[in-house]
């Protein structure tokens, strides 16, 4: 049993078009969040989410908007994609806001290529 | 606010002994390691929550000192399966909580 998917695991798409990534956790869990990992393998958060409340919003462009339907789903769409957003999109949940013990959980990733 | 972490990569024979380390310019209240195969996710290790702390899994182990902010992830014996990146995560608390991680580590561990 996959415990956080997403979907698509690939995406190639040309500048300027828009595009969504689903992520679903089959954890229970409360919180979840995204992450971007560049080229150069840095991880850095983007939002996370608890209970369906956007709790961070880590200074990312408009063009990124987080939905979260409920608390197994967490979407992500970007607008009017440019080259630089090109990266691995990992998303992550974790029993409870509570970073201080509680582990995250990554999803398989999605490699976002803007051509 | 990001941890740096030493060294960048490591290239080891199977069975030879490895320790990464993971420093910080802030308070440290935990640090949590991580470990990312080749276009896989980042899958957890362990978690350290107090200064003095020490754990171990197997023949992987980390210590935290709070007093210098610093952790160090331990690697004992290492089998071929120890390949991969290693990041450390460091809680901030600057409003919401975060994991902020490091830059990652490198491991390359030959037979």
């Amino acid at each position: 049993d996959t415990a956080v998917s997403q979907t698509p695991k690939y995406l190639v798409t040309q500048m300027g078009n828009d595009k969504s990534i689903k992520c679903e956790q089959n954890l229970g869990h409360d919180t979840m969040y995204w992450y971007k990992q560049d080229s150069k393998k840095f991880l850095k958060i983007m939002f996370s989410y608890n209970n369906k409340e956007l709790i961070i919003n880590e200074t990312v462009p408009n063009r990124f908007s987080p939905k979260s339907p409920d608390k197994a789903h967490l979407n992500l769409h970007i607008n009017s994609l440019e080259l630089g957003d090109s990266a691995v999109y990992f998303c992550a949940s974790s029993p409870r806001l509570a970073v201080y013990t509680d582990t995250q959980y990554f999803g398989p990733g999605t490699r976002l290529t803007v051509l | 606010q990001q941890p740096v972490q030493s060294p960048q990569a490591v290239i080891l024979r199977e069975g030879e002994d490895a320790v990464i380390n993971c420093s910080s310019s802030k308070a440290l209240y935990s640090v949590h390691w991580y470990r990312q195969k080749h276009g896989e996710a980042p899958v957890f290790l362990m978690i350290l929550l107090k200064g003095g702390e020490q754990k171990g899994h197997e023949k992987i182990s980390a210590s935290f000192n709070e007093k210098k902010q610093q952790s160090s992830l331990y690697l004992t014996a290492s089998q071929l399966s120890y390949s991969g990146t290693y990041f450390c995560g460091t809680e901030i608390r600057q409003g919401a909580q975060k994991l902020v991680f490091g830059q990652g580590t490198r491991l390359t561990i030959n037979p």
